[in-house]
């Protein structure tokens, strides 16, 4: 598939800890990209997007770092919550005719109390 | 306003049956995506609709179609259901290009 459905690497962090999730994407001509956070049992919200003539966008405690030389993705999340405890995808989008939205393997983030 | 919203919320299928998903768009949007997600997996794209054409289809059999509606809901069909076919089927919309594509809770089919 395009999507690798391979098991979820888990990162846990203390609350109060930043939290970096990391995503490497497959194709050099992708120029968008998003974050989801996936809660159990819902569809994903989108976190926070970025273009490819861009390195760095922040949102509320939230940064998303692209460095496209070696096509990796990274979010920070500042202050770790326990409602932050989600699965993490990054997406990448080629805008061309066959735009569709590639997602990542995605990345579990466990908040310890 | 609403988001996008997909029905059933569940669903209990015979291997070899067939199935009918359904989404609604946020309103305005005229692009339709579907994803299938196994449980525990990641997301593996389906079908992407705009303007009521299928514009692009992922890796799956023909079994697996589907087609948008001039009000640019859409509806996602699997025939001749399989065990593997189990998954969370998640639909999503957006304005047509480049921009963020927003999520509905998903159909959970279960086949047995």
């Amino acid at each position: 598939g395009e999507s690798v459905g391979l098991h979820l690497p888990t990162l846990s962090v203390q609350e109060g800890d930043n939290s970096i999730i990391n995503c490497a994407y497959s194709n050099s001509a992708s120029d968008y990209f998003i974050w989801y956070k996936q809660e159990s049992g819902k569809g994903p919200q989108f976190i926070i997007d970025i273009r490819s003539n861009m390195d760095k966008r922040q949102g509320q405690r939230v940064t998303v770092l692209l460095n496209k030389t070696v096509k990796h993705l990274s979010l920070q999340i500042a202050a770790t919550q326990p409602g932050d405890s989600a699965v993490y995808f990054c997406a990448e989008n080629r805008a061309d005719s066959s735009y569709k939205l590639i997602f990542g393997s995605g990345t579990r983030l466990l908040v310890r109390p | 306003e609403a988001g996008v919203t997909q029905s059933p919320t569940h669903l209990i299928k015979t291997r070899g049956q067939q199935v009918t998903l359904r989404c609604s768009p946020i309103s305005g949007h005229t692009s339709v995506y579907w994803y299938q997600q196994a449980l525990g997996l990641g997301l593996q794209f389906l079908l992407w609709y705009d303007e009521g054409e299928e514009r692009n289809r992922g890796n799956f059999p023909p079994r697996f179609s589907g087609r948008q509606f001039p009000n640019y809901s859409s509806e996602l069909n699997v025939n001749a259901l399989e065990l593997e076919d189990s998954a969370l089927y998640l639909c999503a919309s957006s304005f047509a290009g480049d921009t963020e594509a927003f999520f509905g809770q998903g159909t959970r089919l279960t086949v047995v």
